[in-house]
């Protein structure tokens, strides 16, 4: 499965739009980019996920880029309810394990 | 609808001790999972089941660890001989049907190996 990479640890402030990139420069062509994110001690929690045209739902947006190597997940109003640590995970569709990674961990202040 | 559920929430045990760790899918989803996520870290895969059959079990770290699925719903994961390092959050998800599908997530059972 590709490898993804994100940036440790961001800021947002709160009401501002929170933009949260990933890269996935391996992908390939049958391999969906998935958003998770996992609040203080509760289970990872479904987002959004994409093959290539750009996603959204009440949750977030979910851009892709044309060549697929990169996405961004943006949470359009940010609250502090949103702060959390932020999967990007890349999986076939043929294949069901989730590879986590270390995430982004979003604060969002006041 | 409910949501997965997990118990218990939390579990303190000694090293040695056997433990096991149950798993309530959402009402209809075939597919199960177990995730483990150690202090730091993301949470990496143990065991797929479809049904009542492991379908992928290539996460198990040894055969210290074993789950069961008897009925196509309820799954328990046994930690037999527990170490220290076992202690981790064990996370269950859940899905639809093939596999393939959105996973949804319980809140976890956090184990302590003494």
């Amino acid at each position: 499965d590709a490898k993804t990479t994100q940036p440790p640890s961001m800021d947002c402030a709160e009401g501002r739009a929170a933009n949260l990139p990933c890269n996935h420069s391996t992908i390939s062509g049958n391999e969906y980019v998935y958003w998770y994110r996992q609040i203080h001690s509760q289970g990872p929690q479904y987002i959004i996920h994409g093959l290539k045209n750009n996603e959204t739902n009440e949750m977030a947006s979910l851009i892709i880029t044309e060549d697929r190597k990169s996405s961004t997940l943006i949470l359009p109003h940010a609250t502090l309810r949103d702060t959390a640590v932020y999967y990007c995970i890349v999986k076939p569709n043929s294949g069901y394990a989730l590879n986590f990674g270390k995430g982004t961990s979003l604060l969002v202040t006041p | 609808g409910a949501g997965v559920s997990q118990t218990p929430s939390n579990k303190v045990t000694e090293k040695g001790k056997y433990v096991e760790l149950r798993c309530d899918p959402i009402s209809g989803h075939t597919a199960l999972y177990w995730y483990r996520q150690s202090l730091g870290q993301g949470p990496e895969f143990l065991i797929y089941f479809q049904g009542t059959g492991a379908a992928d079990d290539s996460g198990l770290p040894n055969d210290r660890f074993f789950a069961v699925r008897p009925e196509g719903s309820v799954s328990t994961l046994k930690i037999q001989r527990t170490e220290r390092g076992d202690s981790a959050v064990y996370l269950c998800a859940s899905s639809l049907g093939t596999g393939q599908e959105t996973q949804y997530f319980g809140p976890g059972t956090r184990l302590l190996v003494l």
